[in-house]
């Protein structure tokens, strides 16, 4: 119950294009819901975040879309760059966990020029 | 605003050697937290700490991982003796508060730790 389920694990998209990706979650007590972007030889850093009280929330081009009903919660990247390529990772928080991250599994992203 | 600071960046040891790492989080962040992270997987945590106290250090491998934040500022992670399994990226992270509402961790660039 405690799990993060990310898809897909790999994602290859043209540039300009709008890649997506999806977590799913069991534990309805998680109130927290960030996605991490992580280059290659650095540490995850902070993309955007939502909280269940909203469905989508938009940081320049980078949307999350919160489906509360579904326990479900994507990563949305408009107008893709080559520099938008990195692993991507969702995670979810809860109070009852002493507010620690529970991971996804990652996805790794390449846009094509 | 200077980010978490981790040093060394790299190092390589043989099996059964002890290495340290250490960390210094962004200034009046109150938890901090060390991850281990094996290529290609997400970051699994090790333990966490408030001030200078002890949060969870669950998975922590306390018979060869050691933790301290004396100050309840910089950090310090010890292997000792290390294990070929122990190759991973070590990421250190600090967040402002806990348990009130402030969830962001801010991660340091990690420490890849090679054991041969």
């Amino acid at each position: 119950q405690q799990q993060v389920k990310q898809s897909p694990q790999s994602l290859i998209v043209q540039k300009g294009g709008i890649p997506i990706i999806n977590c799913a979650y069991e534990n309805t007590a998680f109130d927290y819901f960030p996605w991490y972007q992580q280059f290659p030889g650095k540490g995850p850093a902070l993309l955007i975040a939502i909280r269940p009280d909203v469905s989508e929330k938009k940081e320049g081009r980078f949307t999350i879309s919160f489906n509360k009903s579904a326990k479900q919660f994507s990563l949305h990247i408009m107008d893709s760059q080559p520099g938008d390529s990195a692993t991507y990772f969702c995670a979810a928080s809860s109070p009852d966990s002493n507010y620690q991250l529970i991971w996804g599994a990652g996805t790794k992203l390449i846009i094509k020029p | 605003e200077a980010g978490v600071a981790q040093s060394p960046r790299y190092k390589i040891i043989e099996k059964r050697q002890s290495v340290a790492f250490w960390c210094n989080p962004i200034s009046g962040h109150a938890t901090l937290y060390w991850y281990q992270q094996i290529l290609g997987q997400g970051p699994k945590l090790l333990i966490q700490f408030q001030n200078n106290g002890v949060v969870d250090d669950s998975q922590l491998p306390k018979d060869r991982f050691s933790a301290e934040r004396l100050k309840g500022v910089d950090s310090t992670l010890k292997i000792q003796p290390a294990k070929l399994e122990d190759s991973a990226v070590y990421l250190c992270a600090s967040s402002l508060v806990w348990g009130q509402g402030s969830y962001e961790q801010y991660f340091g660039p990690g420490t890849r730790l090679t054991v041969t």
